[in-house]
């Protein structure tokens, strides 16, 4: 299946710095991209959903000023965390759309960013 | 509103089968997905289910009855590696995947 790669895995960062996250996806163009936040034991929350060319549409209580996303290319999407606070250590998953012929689709999913703010 | 209903937690034998349910609400309907996610780790792709009937993939199937909002995903030959938290997640008519909680499977020798 479809590759898409999260750059860091991990981070630690003082409270008040901001942190950039990558995902690309690495054998496919992706239009769309995903950014999901997932707390322990807990499911998956969507946060944003990034389109090339085009500003993100941001989920109902995620801080669009916050969290900034910056869908570049059909290959590349960032999620900075600004001003990052303890509150905001998650686990971090990026997930890239991929249409194929007819009816079918799917997500794929990066391997995530641990993301731990003291 | 939208809703995903699924087990909270199954165990299940070595080498058995196993079958997790999931009911499903939402606002309307673009298939639906099984991942199957290990304790620390993003998601991993199962299976798509667009129509109705059953999709078979190795020891992987998943069914869908859309009349009824129902799926459910069949594991065969279980293994220790399987013990892991299975996401159903139908996707809306915004062609957003909905997430539950999951159903975590644990694995008995």
């Amino acid at each position: 299946g479809a590759v898409v790669s999260q750059h860091p895995s991990w981070v630690i960062c003082k409270s008040g710095t901001s942190v950039k996250i990558e995902c690309r996806s690495l054998d496919f163009q992706a239009t769309t991209m995903f950014w999901y936040r997932q707390f322990p034991k807990q499911s998956l929350m969507l946060m944003a959903t990034s389109n090339e060319g085009s500003k993100a549409t941001y989920e109902q209580g995620v801080e669009k000023d916050k969290f900034l996303i910056n869908h570049a290319s059909l290959t590349l999407s960032t999620l900075t965390v600004t001003s990052a606070h303890p509150e905001d250590s998650s686990f971090y998953i990026c997930s890239a759309r991929v249409e194929t012929s007819g009816d079918q689709e799917t997500q794929y999913f990066g391997p995530g960013t641990r993301l731990l703010v003291l | 509103g939208q809703n995903i209903d699924q087990p909270t937690e199954m165990t299940a034998t070595e080498g058995a089968i196993v079958q997790i349910n999931c009911t499903y609400q939402t606002s309307g309907f673009n298939g639906l997905f099984w991942y199957q996610q290990h304790a620390g780790e993003a998601p991993t792709f199962l299976s798509y289910n667009v129509l109705d009937g059953l999709e078979e993939k190795g020891r992987f199937s998943s069914f869908l009855s859309r009349s009824k909002g129902y799926s459910y995903l069949l594991l065969k030959e279980l293994q220790m590696k399987d013990s892991a938290s299975y996401l159903c997640a139908p996707m809306d008519s915004n062609y957003q995947l909905i997430w539950g909680a999951g159903t975590k499977l644990i694995i008995k020798p």
